[in-house]
């Protein structure tokens, strides 16, 4: 059973394009975060949301918006994709925050 | 602004011996300091975490060392072995403020045979 689930695994695509990063948790946490992690494997903060609630949105450029439908689904669209969008991004979910986060295996975003 | 200074960037230690990675932090509302293990391909994953009413936390191989006058929490972990080969983060967090983890820049740990 994975408790944090990240589809797709692996995304290539062209700049300009619109994609998204689909996340679920199946361990009943009430909070869900995107975490983007750069080629120096710098790990930076994008969002987090409280049981659908958005409570932190980071510096983080509009093109990149997150959705959450319910508690254990929080998803992540990226509009008109630049280059400097490569990179790992993970989704992770806690049950107190900031204590015990589960992260995902990661989207490897790769923009050509 | 980087509020969580780690060091080294890459670590090589030998089969048996003891890797040793350091953190400082600046924000003093800080109140909750884990240490997080990545494997290539891999989320990373809650290793050990330590809140600074106490100076040392151990589990197993694993022990972290807390300065809070000095701002700096260190990770050691003991007979080094291979599987310990990963990525290593630190992480600090105001765990009555906005909750979120702030992370140090890692460090890659090779444990040589």
């Amino acid at each position: 059973d994975t408790a944090v689930s990240q589809t797709p695994k692996y995304l290539v695509t062209q700049m300009g394009n619109d994609k998204s990063i689909k996340c679920e948790q199946n361990l009943g946490h009430d909070t869900m975060y995107w975490y983007k992690q750069d080629s120096k494997k710098f790990l930076k903060i994008m969002f987090s949301y409280n049981n659908k609630e958005l409570i932190i949105n980071e510096t983080v450029p509009n093109r990149f918006s997150p959705k959450s439908p319910d508690k254990a689904h929080l998803n992540l669209h990226i509009n008109s994709l630049e280059l400097g969008d490569s990179a790992v991004y993970f989704c992770a979910s806690s049950d107190k925050a900031p204590y015990g986060y589960t992260f995902g295996s990661g989207t490897r975003l790769t923009v050509v | 602004q980087q509020q969580v200074k780690q060091s080294p960037q890459s670590l090589i230690v030998q089969k048996g011996g003891i890797s040793i990675i350091n953190c400082a932090y600046e924000n003093t509302a800080f109140d909750y300091f884990p240490w997080y293990q990545q494997f290539p391909g891999k989320g990373p994953a809650l290793l050990i975490a330590i809140r600074p009413d106490v100076s040392e936390k151990k589990e197993g191989r694993f022990t972290i060392s807390f300065n809070k006058s000095a701002k700096q929490f260190s990770l050691h972990i003991m007979d080094s072995q291979p599987g310990d080969s990963a990525t290593y983060f630190c992480a600090a967090s105001n765990s009555f403020g906005n909750e979120k983890l702030t992370f140090g820049t890692g460090t890659r740990l090779t444990i040589i045979p």
